[in-house]
Parts: structure tokens; sequence; C-alpha cells
């Protein structure tokens, strides 16, 4: 079974902290995704990366940046966290971008920014 | 601009009886369609897909039911089972993957014994 692990569950960081959400899947999977889940938005994307060192920007770009230096690994950094930065951040994985390769996500980190 | 919508943030249905999920779409473009399912302190989980070249797409219990013409899914589970209550999500993509999905709000079934 595919695991996607985020090392923290919950976060309180303050306001204009740099923050590093931590990503581990054990699958050797390709693709790796960052999303944040907001009550009544759904799930949105941030950012992806298809490869070691590359990265996309997804909807909602603005505010973070990601790392990706080794394939299992996939950081998602707030550079100066903000208050409206709080959320449930999920990561996921997949080992293609087709349609038969569904996205398998990590149980999520609650970030909240006082 | 919300592309995928779920309309119902709620739904609450007896164990043994259907539970119907309704997701709306706006984007015609949209030729994959997926369900996942989230427990409270889980990720999502995938549960079932459908493309847009079929109507319906059957798993056990789950159902999927698209009709394009009114840019319309819905997922139907049947007979509803307690370990159902979760939030599901529907999601669409446009050719491009898993990349570019796009998420609905959410529905939160509830399944009462």
């Amino acid at each position: 079974d595919v695991k996607v692990t985020q090392s923290s569950r919950y976060l309180v960081k303050r306001t204009g902290e740099k923050v590093f959400l931590e990503c581990v899947q054990d699958m050797d999977h390709e693709n790796m995704f960052w999303y944040r889940q907001d009550p009544g938005l759904g799930l949105r994307l941030i950012y992806f990366s298809y490869d070691v060192k590359m990265k996309e920007k997804g909807d909602i770009p603005e505010g973070y940046s990601v790392s990706r230096e080794k394939k299992e690994r996939f950081s998602l950094i707030l550079e100066s966290a903000s208050t409206n930065q709080t959320s449930m951040y999920l990561c996921a994985s997949t080992w293609g971008l087709s349609y038969n390769s569904p996205l398998h996500f990590g149980n999520g980190t609650r970030l909240t920014v006082t | 601009d919300q592309q995928v919508k779920q309309n119902s943030p709620s739904l609450s249905v007896q164990e043994g009886r259907i539970s119907i999920l309704n997701c709306d779409y706006t984007n015609s473009m949209f030729d994959y369609f997926l369900w996942y399912k989230k427990y409270p302190a889980e990720g999502p989980t995938f549960l079932i897909s459908i493309s847009s070249i079929k109507d319906k797409n059957e798993d056990g219990r789950f159902t999927v039911f698209l009709n394009k013409s009114a840019k319309h899914l819905s997922l139907h589970i049947v007979p509803s089972q307690p370990g159902d209550s979760a939030v599901y999500f529907c999601a669409a993509s446009g050719g491009q993957g898993a990349q570019k999905l796009v998420f609905g709000q959410g529905t939160r079934l509830t399944i009462n014994p």
C-alpha cells in the first residue's frame, strides 16, 4: 500500500514565521502535490512536482514555495506565514499523470497562524 | 469561479437506504470525473471514477452516473452503511490528468443507524 507521510499533524506558528511542511512517499512516485482544504472551497492545488527539482504552480501558489531535492520528499514552504494561510494542508502523490493513476493523500497537517 | 460544485454541504441517510450525492460542473472540457472519500483525521482516498465516454460506472455498492448534457454527476451508495459516513469530494479533469484536477467543496454524509 502507498504511504504518504506528513511530518506534522498540527502546527501553530506566528505571523511572519517561515514554515516548512514536509511530505514523504514510499512508492517511488514521480509526481507529488500540495493542496489546501478550506471549508466551502474544497481542495485547491498549490504546487505540484513531476520530477526531482521540477515544479509547477497550481491554482493558488501565492505566498508559497516548494522544494523537491529527492524523489520521495516534497516540502511546502511558507516564507512569511500570514493568518490567511491557516488551513488544512494535504500532500499527495501518484505514479503517473493519466486518468488511471489516482492521487494518494497523506493525513494532512492542520496549520494555525496566529 | 467554482467549476465543480457540490451544492449540498451535508446529507443524512438511514442505514440500508440509498445515498445520492450530487455534483455539477460548468467546464465542458472536463472528460474524466472522480469521487474521493475522506474520514476525519485522514487524507482523501480514491473511491470511483468515470470517463466521459460512459454514462455509468459501478463498483460494488457504489455507482457513479454521468449526464453530460446536464453537466451533472451523481454517486449512489446502496445500501448505505455506517462506515460510509464521511466527506465525499467530486473532482473533474480536462485532458491533462492529475495535475489539473478540480475539486468540489465536499458533501458530509452521515448514515444513521
